[in-house]
């Protein structure tokens, strides 16, 4: 039973445009959400997190807005840069602390 | 560097093999979290450890792998008796503990079980 989806395994988006990023969950115990960006051969790296108390957090050019009645998240990234081609990956906390990770979303930003 | 830490970051062994993957957390962080990334997958939780209390061994798939952590700061998680369905990213994690939420990952060792 997968609880965190990330139903686009792919996205391609030109530079200069916005992204948007998706993620559905079905535990309505989740205290918070992440997001992470990860290149081949590396850890996965901190992006942002929202409170499941909060419905939008900002940190630059990314956004991540989080509707609760539908139990669903997104990331935005504006503009989007050609630098931000990665995987990113949605996760969700079961309390007290385990991270439950989607499968991840590849996006390519081409010029 | 000021980052987790992880070794070896490649690993090739041979089916029934034991194996011990190290992970050195930031320092200060109470917390250090083991995840694995099969092919394809997202990261999948198996234990994790907070402060002096007893890990949450929840995600650990079968009783050939174990963890411990010494001192409060590195880590080894042992597999033994490896599988070649064992074959996966092994990522470490840290935080700082204390309710906060961000983890901050290692750059993980690549298992190849022949």
């Amino acid at each position: 039973d997968q609880q965190v989806k990330q139903n686009s395994p792919s996205l391609s988006v030109q530079e200069g445009r916005i992204s948007i990023l998706n993620c559905d969950y079905t535990n309505s115990m989740f205290d918070y959400f992440l997001w992470y960006k990860k290149y081949p051969a590396e850890g996965p790296t901190f992006l942002i997190s929202i409170s499941s108390i909060k419905d939008k957090n900002e940190d630059g050019r990314f956004t991540v807005f989080l509707n609760k009645s539908a139990k669903h998240l997104s990331l935005h990234i504006v503009p989007s840069q050609p630098g931000d081609s990665a995987v990113y990956f949605c996760a969700a906390r079961s309390p007290p602390d385990k991270l439950i990770f989607g499968t991840g979303t590849r996006l390519q930003v081409f010029p | 560097g000021a980052g987790v830490s992880q070794s070896p970051s490649n690993k090739v062994t041979e089916k029934g093999k034991d194996v011990e993957l190290r992970c050195d957390p930031i320092s200060g962080h109470t917390a250090l979290y083991w995840y694995r990334q099969s092919l394809g997958q997202g990261l999948e939780f198996l234990i994790y450890f907070q402060g002096n209390s007893a890990p949450d061994k929840s995600g650990l798939p079968s009783d050939r792998f174990s963890a411990e952590r010494t001192g409060g700061s590195v880590s080894t998680l042992t597999i033994q008796r490896t599988q070649q369905e064992d074959s996966a990213v092994y990522l470490c994690a840290s935080s700082l503990g204390g309710g906060l939420p961000t983890q901050y990952f290692g750059p993980g060792t690549r298992l190849l079980v022949l």
